[in-house]
């Protein structure tokens, strides 16, 4: 049961342009998320996260996008570059009182081309 | 400021044997998580520690895995037995608090079992 979909396993994006990578989830008590870029043979690193009281939230190249009634979520990164090229994984938690599990998806490798 | 650190960074066991993976948090955080990535796959949650306490194990395998996070000393996740099903990356993750979302990852242990 995969409550964390992300539909897309891959993206190609030339340098310069924007890059949207598409998170979904099912799981209705999931009130916050987070989105991870992950090189290989490294660990993922923290990107940027939204609250389910938010709409949007932006950090320099970043805006993650919150459709908390299509329960869809959205990571627009602009402009690209190659450093970029990596896979992106979005992640959800539950609303437990405090911080609990993150819930991943199964990433979206972005390409970035020159 | 050291990041989370984990080691081995690579582990090579036979059938039966038991692997022992270690994960020192951030400096100041009291919270580790564990996960596994199987191959092609997303990041699926283990257990969740605080200080000599096991505060969520729901995604722990019934038998041959446990987990400890000692007062004094790094986090431990011991595979008894292992076989080959259980080659994966295993990363953990730390936090600073029970308020915090942001889980901030170390670089993972690859485990291989032949």
């Amino acid at each position: 049961d995969q409550q964390v979909k992300q539909n897309s396993p891959s993206l190609s994006v030339q340098e310069g342009r924007i890059s949207i990578l598409n998170c979904d989830y099912t799981n209705s008590m999931f009130d916050y998320f987070l989105w991870y870029k992950k090189y290989p043979a490294e660990g993922p690193t923290f990107l940027i996260s939204i609250s389910s009281i938010k709409d949007k939230n932006e950090d320099g190249r970043f805006t993650v996008f919150l459709n908390k009634s299509a329960k869809h979520l959205s990571l627009h990164i602009v402009p690209s570059q190659p450093g970029d090229s990596a896979v992106y994984f979005c992640a959800a938690s539950a609303d437990t009182g405090t911080a609990s599990k993150l819930t991943f998806g199964t990433g979206t490798r972005l390409q970035v081309t020159l | 400021n050291a990041g989370v650190m984990q080691n081995p960074r690579h582990l090579v066991r036979r059938r039966g044997q038991e692997a022992r993976l270690r994960c020192s948090p951030m400096k100041g955080h009291s919270h580790v998580y564990w996960y596994r990535q199987l191959p092609e796959e997303g990041l699926k949650f283990m257990v969740y520690l605080q200080k000599e306490n096991i505060i969520d194990e729901s995604g722990m395998p019934k038998e041959r895995f446990s987990a400890e996070f000692p007062k004094e000393g790094p986090s431990i996740l011991r595979i008894q037995q292992v076989v080959r099903g259980d080659s994966a990356a295993y990363f953990c993750a730390s936090s600073p608090s029970s308020n915090s979302y942001e889980q901030y990852f170390g670089p993972g242990t690859r485990l291989t079992v032949t």
